[in-house]
């Protein structure tokens, strides 16, 4: 059974750039076919997709966010990684990394248990 | 990309059924037959119950059904139980990526 596992700092500066990196573990990364996706909730609110990406690192972002946005995968750690640059307060959530269902699946079928990340400034 | 639309809320007494309603675009759920559902119970993570439409994961109770119609996608649970309690998102594939609803409350009674 695929398990993730969200890190990274619970507090960011306003203006400098959130970094949180989900580490895989009962599968690999690298399985192919499936995508890797980050997707945050503000406090008390909905959920939000932020992007996805594949093993091989094909892209895809919200369009909001997409030009402050970088998703990243490490097969050799079995990670993959968010980058959200000019943060504000608008940026505290609860972060969640997924994978999708199964091949070619388009919903989220494994997830993290998400992690917290305040913007202060 | 905008949000899908859900009701805010939803109520039903035990063994009874409710649905939850989704309505998109043609460019998300009406275009794709990749609407998925997830429950979220407080502080816990979402947890998928139906994809591709009308698909269930393995070990979802088949209370749990989904359907669409056009630019609207619907989630029935029928025989309502008290741990059904929980807020349910729709989600879909769409032209710019993935999108979801802003979330259903269902309260059981």
């Amino acid at each position: 059974q695929v398990q993730l596992q969200e890190s990274g700092p619970g507090l960011v500066k306003s203006s400098q750039t959130l970094s949180l990196t989900c580490t895989v573990s009962g599968g690999s990364i690298s399985s192919g076919g499936h995508f890797w996706s980050w997707i945050r909730q503000h406090p008390g609110k909905g959920l939000e997709w932020i992007g996805y990406i594949y093993y091989s690192g094909r892209t895809y972002y919200n369009p909001s966010l997409r030009s402050r946005l970088t998703i990243s995968v490490d097969t050799s750690k079995n990670q993959f990684s968010l980058k959200l640059s000019s943060v504000t307060a608008a940026d505290t959530a609860v972060y969640y990394c997924a994978r999708a269902h199964g091949y070619g699946d388009y919903c989220f079928g494994f997830w993290g248990q998400g992690t917290l990340v305040t913007v202060s400034s | 990309q905008s949000a899908l639309t859900q009701p805010a809320s939803v109520s039903g007494s035990p063994g009874q059924s409710i649905t939850i309603s989704c309505t998109g675009t043609s460019s998300d759920v009406g275009g794709y037959n990749y609407v998925s559902w997830y429950q979220q119970h407080p502080d816990k993570a979402p947890k998928l119950v139906i994809y591709e439409v009308t698909n269930r994961p393995s070990g979802v109770p088949d209370r749990f059904s989904g359907s669409k119609s056009g630019d609207t996608a619907s989630l029935t649970i029928s025989g309502l139980q008290t741990e059904d309690e929980a807020d349910y998102y729709c989600s879909s594939y769409s032209n710019s990526g993935m999108v979801f609803g802003g979330g259903t409350k269902l309260t059981v009674l």
